[in-house]
């Protein structure tokens, strides 16, 4: 089974409806992360939780918002989803500690937003 | 503020010969850094990490080298395959305590047989 997963892989929406996006992560690790890539951009990060109580804004953090369920749950919510919010998200995972940060990633969700 | 540059978005080889990737920084000094893969449509995989103190590092046909003087770091594959066909990512840790990893935009390496 996977460390990370992503529910759901492919989700089509249209404009103005609220989704979120879910990952779950086995490896227990405390960090987390959402990153959104669109081609030629390269990976955005969104948020990032370096553990259950904190939540810290990326660098394109409006339009969305995140909850942490859990240590092993982050999830990420559009509210209310708009066209140039298409594009693949990554949730990644790390630990602290080592000293390194270095990121475990999900299999991606393709989103498109009609 | 921080900036992360891989010099080429794209780079075409033969298989058989080395490809050599370029990640270049500037406005900070990491204390580390780190190179990922990434097959289409797929989430990032780590392949090696190496730190402000080390020249050099290899993992079986990879080599990286990092040259703080220049800001910069240097991937290589030596003997590429087809199958070493992939965007390659690197990252530095945060300027500051508490923030994440910076990625840069990639280089997609393809290797023709």
């Amino acid at each position: 089974d996977a460390d990370v997963t992503q529910t759901p892989r492919n989700r089509i929406t249209k404009t103005g409806k609220r989704i979120m996006l879910e990952c779950s992560q086995t490896k227990g690790h405390d960090r987390m992360y959402w990153y959104r890539q669109d081609p030629g951009l390269g990976l955005q990060l969104i948020y990032y939780s370096f553990d259950v109580k904190d939540i810290n804004k990326g660098e394109i953090s409006d339009g969305y918002s995140v909850s942490r369920q859990a240590q092993a749950k982050f999830s990420l919510s559009l509210e209310s989803a708009i066209p140039n919010q298409t594009a693949l998200y990554f949730c990644a995972t790390s630990v602290s500690g080592s000293g390194t940060d270095t990121q475990y990633f999900g299999p991606g969700t393709r989103l498109t937003v009609l | 503020s921080q900036k992360i540059e891989q010099n080429s978005e794209a780079l075409n080889i033969q298989e058989g010969k080395t490809a050599t990737l370029t990640c270049n920084y500037t406005n900070y000094s990491p204390a580390y850094l780190q190179w990922y893969r990434q097959d289409p449509g797929r989430g990032p995989v780590f392949l090696l990490l190496i730190r402000e103190n080390e020249k050099e590092k290899r993992k079986e046909r990879l080599k990286v080298t990092f040259d703080t003087t220049l800001k910069q770091s240097l991937f290589h594959i030596t003997a590429s395959q087809p199958a070493d066909s992939a965007t390659y990512l690197c990252a530095l840790d945060g300027p500051q305590a508490g923030t994440a990893l910076i990625f840069g935009k990639g280089t997609t390496l393809s290797v023709s047989s």
